[in-house]
């Protein structure tokens, strides 16, 4: 079956801009997360969707980063305001139900650069 | 909160030769632990993970982890590896029954490197 899928995969932008980035979870994946991976890293952790509310935003770095799932499936993960260290790779990822007890599957992330 | 820490940024193994790659965690309760590959241009994909029972576990590819409460690690292991395995490789922690974010708690990975 189709697996996670994220658009657009890259985003280049200036530095104040708006962006958004799409999410496409397996279908019947009641929980997604976004994850965001800078050169050399590993994935960090931003914010974990139940459904269609976010059950935890700890890892959102600032009030710049907002994200949604209105429908309980797609979520836009939309950053305002971009900066030059907002650069990374985002990754979505979908599970079946609770954190921790059902593997998560990755999308292929989307590349945003800022300059 | 829960860390990781994967000591070896690089590692380069001979095709054919065993490996190991290190892991260790800081989580106060129960753990649920991950192994991920990231190859050029692809997703993370899971290897294998841990989360109650038997402390060897087996996963796909050949691959193997073992869980050691007293050390705090999550080894994974492969007895023989082959050109296809260079990848970078990700240990990763969730919040099992103590709780803590939902989300995985990644180390920064290791880059395992075949020399034919």
């Amino acid at each position: 079956g189709a697996g996670v899928s994220q658009t657009p995969s890259n985003k280049v932008t200036e530095k104040g801009k708006y962006v958004e980035l799409r999410c496409d979870p397996i279908s019947g994946h009641t929980a997604l997360y976004w994850y965001r991976q800078s050169l050399g890293q590993g994935p960090e952790f931003l914010i974990y969707f139940q459904g269609t509310g976010a059950a935890d935003d700890s890892g959102l770095p600032n009030d710049r980063f907002f994200a949604v799932r209105p429908e309980g499936s797609v979520s836009t993960l939309k950053i305002q305001r971009t900066e030059r260290g907002d650069s990374a790779v985002y990754l979505c990822a979908s599970s079946r139900g609770l954190p921790g007890a059902y593997e998560q599957f990755f999308g292929p992330g989307t590349r945003l650069t800022v300059l | 909160a829960q860390s990781v820490t994967q000591p070896d940024i690089h590692i380069t193994v001979s095709e054919g030769a065993s490996l190991e790659l290190r892991c260790n965690y800081s989580y106060g309760a129960t753990p649920y632990l991950f192994w991920y590959v990231q190859s050029p241009g692809q997703g993370l994909q899971l290897l294998l993970k841990y989360f109650s029972g038997d402390t060897l576990v087996q996963g796909i590819k050949g691959f193997e982890a073992e869980f050691k409460r007293s050390q705090s690690s999550f080894n994974l292991r492969k007895p023989s590896v082959h050109w296809s395995d260079a990848a970078e490789y990700f240990c990763a922690v969730g919040a099992g029954s103590g709780g803590g974010a939902d989300g995985l708690t990644f180390g920064k990975g290791t880059h395992l490197i075949i020399q034919p």
